[in-house]
């Protein structure tokens, strides 16, 4: 089981706003960290720290975090953001990498 | 550019070993830790461990660590993975990622292999 866990499946209509949240008790003393993949391919970093984005993902993408809770938010979610997202983060011991089960964005 | 560029697809029975390779490159090897993904088909992403690539330290994730063995060869900027006494729950695609941090080692992966199938099947 994991020690973060994620929402399945989400649904968004074109263009409106979507929020993906990860939940954990170690997301109290740590960053969540997003990656997005789509089938077939390999995982892309889409956020990670407070709210930042690596070169080429679109300012669309942004992150927060309240206490056990962190969230990616997609505003004006586009065709493409149609993939599996995944948090991660360490474990409560924090020595170890913990991923969430992966949540499903269908853009409607 | 980075590129991480890992071996073939493998097919093992029951019981034997798997190691697998990840060659780096496109920055400089020692100044970032490399790290272990593995997802079972249809599943969700499961980290395996973490190489420190300039000391050749390993944290390993705790289910796989007796029989997981991560190392690295400087000279040839190579990542290697090795499983032991696999069973049918090791079948997965397993990625090496590099981690963004040079300091240590965070959870940010910041650039990824194609990954390798690693198939357990009698």
């Amino acid at each position: 089981s994991s020690e973060l866990t994620q929402d399945p499946a989400v649904s968004v209509a074109l263009g409106q706003t979507v929020r993906i949240t990860c939940q954990g008790d170690s997301l109290r003393s740590y960053y969540a960290t997003w990656y997005q993949q789509k089938p077939g391919q390999a995982p892309i970093l889409v956020i990670y720290g407070k709210n930042n984005r690596p070169s080429g993902i679109p300012d669309r993408f942004s992150g927060s975090s309240s206490g056990n809770t962190a969230s990616l938010t997609i505003t004006g979610a586009q065709a493409e953001d149609e993939a599996d997202y995944y948090c991660n983060s360490r474990d409560s011991s924090g020595i170890h990498v913990v991923f969430g089960g992966g949540t499903k964005l269908t853009v409607l | 550019q980075v590129q991480l560029v890992q071996s073939g697809a493998e097919v093992k029975k029951p019981g034997a070993s798997v190691k697998i390779s990840c060659k780096a490159s496109g920055y400089t090897f020692t100044s970032y830790y490399m790290h272990w993904v593995r997802q079972a088909p249809g599943q969700g992403l499961q980290w395996v461990g973490v190489i420190n690539p300039s000391g050749g330290s390993t944290v390993y994730a705790q289910k796989l660590q007796d029989r997981l063995s991560m190392t690295r060869d400087t000279s040839t900027s190579t990542f290697y993975m090795e499983l032991s006494s696999l069973r049918s729950e090791d079948t997965a695609l397993y990625y090496c990622a590099r981690d963004r941090s040079k300091d240590g080692y965070a959870d940010t992966f910041d650039y990824w292999g194609q990954g390798t199938l690693v198939t357990v099947s009698s």
